[in-house]
């Protein structure tokens, strides 16, 4: 089993739509959970950080934590073009902190 | 407060030369990690320093990478020699303390002819 899994997409949504990302994960002691968008040819940049079950909500984007069920999602409000890109979900894997467990990131597509 | 700085940004050069990739983490952040990304295989932690000190350098691919952290505020990644299959982006990331999140410089684009 991968410790993390994405769908890899493409993702396709219309501009103005809700775009949701999921992310689930093996490692049920995993804590610390990141959501980075990478534009292509460019770095990540992290956007969300969650830490605990719930939700977590800046600006459009709301991260969604559920540690019974191993997943952690991302909502994007109201899709702008300027949102394509490729978003990868991170975590730290228990009792190494150190070393981030990285998805291999899903292909958003927001059309105008 | 300025980011993590990679320099070069960009590298062409042929099979067998040395290649150096340098990184100067955000100050005061503890931990530096050096990462290679590939369409096939995503993003690949190579090596990361804590306090300067590697911790753990087991995705270095072989004898041919090296890294060292001289101080707090820069570090290298060597390839010598280099192969045409080292052809990526290598980035470099830093973070302030365990758990936290790390932050990207804007990686190096390396091309071995």
């Amino acid at each position: 089993q991968k410790e993390v899994e994405q769908n890899s997409g493409p993702l396709s949504v219309p501009e103005g739509a809700i775009a949701s990302l999921n992310c689930t994960y093996s490692d049920r002691g995993s804590q610390s959970f990141f959501w980075y968008r990478q534009y292509s040819g460019k770095s990540p940049e992290l956007i969300m950080s969650i830490y605990s079950n719930g939700d977590k909500e800046d600006g459009r984007f709301t991260a969604q934590l559920n540690k019974a069920s191993q997943y952690v999602s991302l909502l994007i409000r109201d899709s702008q073009p300027s949102d394509s890109a490729t978003y990868l979900c991170a975590f730290y894997n228990a009792g190494n902190n150190r070393k981030l467990i990285w998805g291999l990131g899903t292909s958003l597509a927001v059309n105008p | 407060d300025a980011g993590v700085i990679q320099s070069p940004r960009h590298e062409v050069t042929e099979m067998g030369q040395e290649v150096t990739l340098r990184c100067k983490p955000i100050s005061g952040h503890n931990s530096l990690f050096w990462y290679r990304q590939t369409m096939m295989r995503g993003l690949e932690l190579l090596i990361y320093f804590n306090n300067n000190v590697p911790i753990d350098d087991s995705g270095m691919p072989e004898d041919r990478f090296s890294a060292k952290m001289p101080n707090a505020s820069f570090s290298t990644l060597k390839i010598q020699p280099s192969e045409p299959r080292d052809s990526a982006v290598y980035f470099c990331a830093s973070r302030t303390g365990d758990f936290q999140p790390q932050h990207f410089g804007d990686g190096t684009r390396l091309s071995i002819l």
